[in-house]
């Protein structure tokens, strides 16, 4: 049962223009939501998080928006940079403590020069 | 700056051999976790540990076990290699608070043939 889902598989966008890449959860019980980018051939590097009790995150150009009673986030990356070609994988946890990390299935972003 | 080393970036290894995939990390992080990254499956937890000799299984445990007997050091331990378990294997470390992000190694990519 996969509990935190990301619907598209890849995503294509003009240099220069806003990326937006989609994350949906079912267990009610996360309450903390990250996103990280992983290139080819090397681990993953955390990006940017946001508690639940926030809607929005803003961190340069990557900002996380969470709309809790969707069960629905969304990193919008603005403006997008060839350097963000990579691989993005949103993650959840639950219970204050408890340091496990459920992942999406992640998102390859392509930025088109 | 976080360092999470993971032993070998590819091994090759034969159906029913015993392997051993380690990582050290040099933060002195309590929280030491081991994943596996599939495509279309995104991360999956294997194992973690909280603190040295202490261990919990993830949502995919079957087929592993794991050791603790340092801070520093985890290691993922594949008891008979089967070749459903080729795949990338992630090596992560994080602190006892969660607004920590867990830091990741380059990852071991396994075939097992």
């Amino acid at each position: 049962d996969q509990q935190v889902k990301q619907n598209s598989p890849s995503l294509s966008v003009q240099e220069g223009r806003i990326s937006i890449l989609n994350c949906d959860y079912t267990n009610s019980m996360f309450d903390y939501f990250l996103w990280y980018k992983k290139y080819p051939a090397e681990g993953p590097t955390f990006l940017i998080s946001i508690s639940s009790i926030k809607d929005k995150n803003e961190d340069g150009r990557f900002t996380v928006f969470l709309n809790k009673s969707a069960k629905h986030l969304s990193l919008h990356i603005v403006p997008s940079q060839p350097g963000d070609s990579a691989v993005y994988f949103c993650a959840a946890s639950r219970d204050f403590g408890n340091e496990k990390l459920t992942f999406g299935t992640g998102t390859r972003l392509t930025i088109i020069p | 700056d976080v360092k999470v080393t993971q032993s070998s970036r590819y091994l090759v290894k034969r159906t029913g051999e015993k392997v051993f995939l380690e990582c050290v990390q040099d933060m002195d992080h309590e929280n030491m976790f081991w994943y596996r990254q599939d495509p279309g499956l995104g991360l999956r937890l294997i194992y973690f540990s909280y603190d040295v000799k202490m261990k919990e299984k993830g949502d995919i445990p079957e087929g592993y076990s794991v050791s603790r007997e340092k801070k520093e050091r985890f290691s993922l331990i594949l008891e008979s290699a089967s070749t459903n378990q080729t795949s990338m294997y992630l090596c992560a470390t994080g602190r006892v608070d969660r607004n920590q992000p867990q830091h990741f190694g380059d990852g071991t990519r396994l075939s097992i043939l």
